[in-house]
């Protein structure tokens, strides 16, 4: 089984400023994917990055990039110019890859509360 | 295109009730997945749903059913409420197929408040 590992239960910056959000994961697994998602207080829970196991190169999504070290099982999630909607819980979760059918859904963590401050 | 949706948005049962919760996916999506979120934690995965069969299950006991319906949408029904199914209920749908990679991506609906007397 996985396991998704966020040991930052709340974070705080001020407007404008780079923040990065730590997630740690266990796997036995070669072949799967990391997402971070955004639960803002409107509960909906938001893609904000995906990453593939298997590409070297680490994702990006305009203000959101993603440092991902497959040997040390890392995978964190970096805000720059962050703005005052980037407030939410941020879940970091894992995907096993099933080549051939079948799911076990994505494993969460238990979140980062961060706090954009004006 | 439309998303994620559910209905409904809050729900009050009391212990020992059923409850039928449901989740329609976004255009073109045929999977249907539901997560069980307690307050203060990340969410948990109860089961999912690929053209209208079961395609994996969490940790959640059989009183935890759910369907998925010939247009893909899906309802999660839960027997016997107990306190602690007290819980937002989140449907996230995809698109996803066997015999290749069932790795797309899933986006997630508004979800169920679900509280239990």
């Amino acid at each position: 089984a996985q396991t998704v590992t966020q040991s930052q239960p709340e974070m705080s910056v001020q407007e404008a400023e780079t923040v990065t959000l730590s997630c740690t994961y266990d796997t036995s697994e070669n072949n799967y994917y990391l997402f971070w998602y955004k639960q803002p207080p409107s509960r909906q829970m938001i893609l904000v990055i995906r990453q593939e196991a298997y590409k070297q190169q680490n994702a990006t999504e305009n203000r959101f990039s993603v440092n991902f070290q497959k040997a040390a099982k890392s995978f964190s999630l970096k805000i720059s110019d962050s703005q005052l909607g980037d407030t939410a819980m941020y879940f970091c979760a894992f995907m096993k890859h099933f080549a051939g059918g079948g799911a076990d859904g994505l494993t969460f963590g238990k979140g980062t509360h961060l706090i954009i401050q004006p | 295109e439309t998303g994620v949706t559910q209905s409904p948005t809050h729900l009050i049962k009391t212990r020992g009730q059923q409850v039928t919760l449901r989740c329609s996916s976004q255009s073109g999506h045929n999977t249907v997945s539901w997560y069980q979120q307690a307050l203060g934690q990340g969410p948990q995965f109860i089961f999912q749903y690929y053209r209208e069969e079961e395609n994996g299950r969490g940790n959640f006991p059989p009183r935890f059913s759910g369907l998925q319906f010939p247009n893909y949408s899906s309802e999660l029904n839960v027997n016997a409420l107990e306190l602690d199914d007290s819980a937002l209920y989140l449907c996230a749908s995809s698109l996803g197929s066997t015999g290749r990679e069932s790795t797309d991506t899933q986006y997630f609906g508004p979800g169920t408040r679900l509280t239990v007397l």
